[in-house]
């Protein structure tokens, strides 16, 4: 069956500029997860969806970034007011999810963003 | 909160000798999973351990859990040009949180 997809693949906006990211994760997979990767880097994380809800945001860098889940299927990230610093891969994950279990996370390509 | 440190951050090595990472995690893990990710790529699941002491194969790969369940390692023997990329562990904590913690990863690159 098809895997994760994102949307854009690349994206390069000005400095200030707000951005959307999505993500759509593989069929009947209830949990969904937002990383950043820097270049030459590890795997951020920014926050993670349990079905619609989202039971850790911690990993937000900032007010500037906000993520939702609609139909415990796609899943949106935007970054208002971007800054140079924003510029990363980011990737989605899905997985089953089911308390008390750890199941496989299966990543999508990821949305190179450019900040100039 | 929890963390996750792998050791080296970088690895080179000539083609056929092997190679170890290693995972160390700031608690007791209630599992492991290990990633690899290839150059340009995004990582991709390669296993996961979940008992204290376990040892699991995967052809040339060895993946380990520590006794305490607070460390992990992967070898791979006679190391190939196909290995190369970044391997990352994963843990998650024994207290019902769901968020797997990625290592910081080591990346593996291949001497011809």
């Amino acid at each position: 069956g098809a895997g994760v997809s994102q949307s854009p693949s690349n994206k390069v906006t000005e400095k200030g500029k707000d951005v959307e990211l999505r993500c759509d994760p593989i069929s009947g997979h209830t949990a969904l997860y937002w990383y950043r990767q820097r270049l030459g880097q590890g795997l951020e994380f920014l926050i993670y969806f349990q079905g619609n809800s989202a039971p850790d945001k911690s990993g937000l860098p900032s007010d500037r970034f906000s993520a939702e889940r609609t139909g415990e299927s796609v899943s949106t990230l935007t970054i208002q007011r971007t800054q140079q610093e924003d510029s990363a891969v980011y990737l989605c994950a899905s997985s089953l999810g089911e308390m008390g279990r750890t199941y496989e996370q299966y990543f999508g390509p990821g949305t190179r963003l450019t900040v100039t | 909160g929890q963390q996750v440190m792998q050791i080296p951050q970088y690895q080179h090595v000539q083609e056929g000798e092997d190679f170890t990472t290693y995972c160390n995690s700031s608690t007791t893990l209630s599992n492991i999973q290990w990633y690899k990710q290839r150059p340009g790529g995004h990582p991709v699941f390669l296993i996961q351990l979940v008992k204290s002491g376990e040892v699991k194969k995967q052809k040339r790969l060895t993946f380990q859990f520590g006794e305490a369940k607070k460390n992990s390692s992967l070898h791979i023997t006679a190391t190939q040009t196909t290995d190369v990329g970044t391997y990352f562990c994963a843990g998650r904590g024994v207290f019902g949180n769901e968020k797997l913690t990625f290592g910081t990863g080591t990346r593996l690159t291949i001497i011809p």
